[in-house]
């Protein structure tokens, strides 16, 4: 089946840093990832929609400059939280398209800002 | 825009059969997806649904009837392992496919022995 991974797993920073987490498919090409958020007991919140080749799209709400988007090759898509808080302290989890209608999902990173 | 919504928590008892719920309002959309997520990992897909009726896949089943804007995820033989939380996804309409995925609130669903 297909495989995407997420590095890193776990990340602990503090406040005012960047934060990269990289989300790769491993076995097949990906056009389009996903990345969510979820906070603690709730349901996964889409963030931005990464294309290859592209600008990603940003839900509303989402701010496209603290959380940068970069789809560079086929297999792999990075976010960047730039300038983390405490509040942005979350389960980040990514997804890519393995065909039409099949998502599947990474590990998921779980950032911790102190 | 969709609202998705589902029971906040659910329990049954192991050997037992359970029906998960979830209704929505939206504009329109492409299919609904159920998703298993256990604490701390990734959504795991289960079933979805394009069509009006029911898929059969294991223990597992989804129904889907969208002119009433309803779904439910039946478990049936309930094992220790299927406690988690259930999510409903709906793909809305546009792009190509099953694009991005709206997730509801979420189930969280106990098993006891």
């Amino acid at each position: 089946g297909a495989v995407v991974s997420q590095h890193p797993s776990w990340v602990i920073c503090k406040s005012g840093t960047s934060v990269k987490i990289e989300c790769r498919s491993l076995d097949f090409q990906a056009t389009t990832m996903f990345w969510y958020r979820q906070f603690p007991k709730q349901s996964l919140m889409l963030m931005a929609t990464s294309n290859e080749g592209s600008k990603a799209t940003y839900e509303q709400g989402v701010e496209k400059d603290k959380f940068l988007i970069n789809h560079a090759s086929l297999t792999l898509s990075t976010l960047t939280v730039t300038s983390a808080h405490p509040e942005d302290s979350s389960f980040y989890i990514c997804s890519a398209m393995g065909g039409i209608n099949e998502q599947f999902f990474g590990p998921g990173t779980r950032l911790t800002v102190l | 825009g969709q609202n998705i919504d589902q029971p906040t928590e659910m329990t049954a008892t192991e050997g037992a059969i359970v029906q998960i719920n979830c209704t929505y309002q939206t504009s329109g959309f492409n299919g609904l997806f159920w998703y298993q997520q256990h604490a701390g990992e990734a959504p795991t897909f289960l079933s979805y649904n394009v069509l009006d009726g029911l898929e059969e896949k294991g223990r597992f089943s989804s129904f889907l009837s969208r002119s009433k804007g309803y779904s439910y995820l039946l478990l049936k033989e309930l094992q220790m392992k299927d406690s988690a939380s259930y999510l409903c996804a709906v793909s809305p309409p546009g792009g190509t496919g099953f694009q991005k995925l709206v997730f509801g609130t979420g189930t969280r669903l106990l098993v006891s022995p």
